[in-house]
């Protein structure tokens, strides 16, 4: 059974057109959720980390929320640099400590 | 600054050969790890350090060897590879290691086995 799975597979957006990425988890304990941006080659780049439930964090466009089920990662406004992929993960209690559980991603394009 | 680098970005090497890949960081971080990602998959953990000590293993072939020579290094010595070993090998750095830590990542080694 998947313990996080991510939502679209990939979006296709207009620039300035907003819309949400879906993080959905079933790990109980659940110690960190964590977004992260990952460009074609190039390692992941920490974006936010959330720790409880009613959390919300900012940076730019992008804003992260957490609930006890899911997270969704909110881009306003988007331009064609935020295309990449968005990694969602978990550390939770009975996950081996602070290994981070990875979905598949949400592949972004957005275009002009 | 939460900068990991990776040395080198990318390494061809045949099947009998032995290589190293090198990680530092210098954020005063007590916690490394080395991920293996595939292409279109999300990373996969391969190795835990904490405290200069190897806390996790995820059963990973004998053929990777990892090392932790200080707080600051992470070796990834390769030996007698498959071809289905070709990935981007990334190194991770977090403060103490323990559960909610954020991992901050490095650019990634592009490995290819012929």
């Amino acid at each position: 059974e998947d313990q996080v799975t991510q939502s679209p597979e990939a979006l296709r957006l207009q620039e300035g057109e907003s819309s949400s990425l879906n993080c959905s988890y079933t790990v109980s304990g659940l110690r960190g959720l964590f977004w992260y941006r990952q460009d074609p080659g190039k390692g992941p780049e920490f974006l936010f980390t959330l720790y409880s439930a009613g959390e919300e964090k900012e940076k730019e466009r992008l804003k992260a929320t957490l609930t006890k089920k899911e997270s969704f990662l909110h881009i306003t406004a988007p331009k064609p640099e935020d295309s990449a992929t968005y990694l969602c993960a978990v550390q939770w209690d009975q996950g081996g400590g602070n290994k981070l559980t990875f979905g598949t991603g949400t592949q972004l394009k957005v275009e002009l | 600054d939460t900068e990991v680098t990776q040395t080198p970005k990318h390494l061809v090497m045949g099947m009998t050969n032995k290589k190293s890949l090198k990680c530092e960081q210098h954020m005063g971080h007590r916690a490394m790890y080395w991920y293996k990602q595939k292409a279109k998959k999300p990373p996969e953990l391969m190795f835990v350090y904490s405290y200069e000590k190897l806390s996790i293993n995820e059963s990973v072939p004998s053929r990777f060897s990892p090392e932790c020579p200080n707080s600051s290094l992470l070796n990834l010595h390769l030996h007698a590879l498959q071809p289905e070993d070709s990935a981007l090998y990334l190194c991770a750095s977090s403060t103490s290691g323990a559960g909610g830590d954020t991992q901050y990542f490095g650019p990634g080694t592009r490995l290819t086995v012929l």
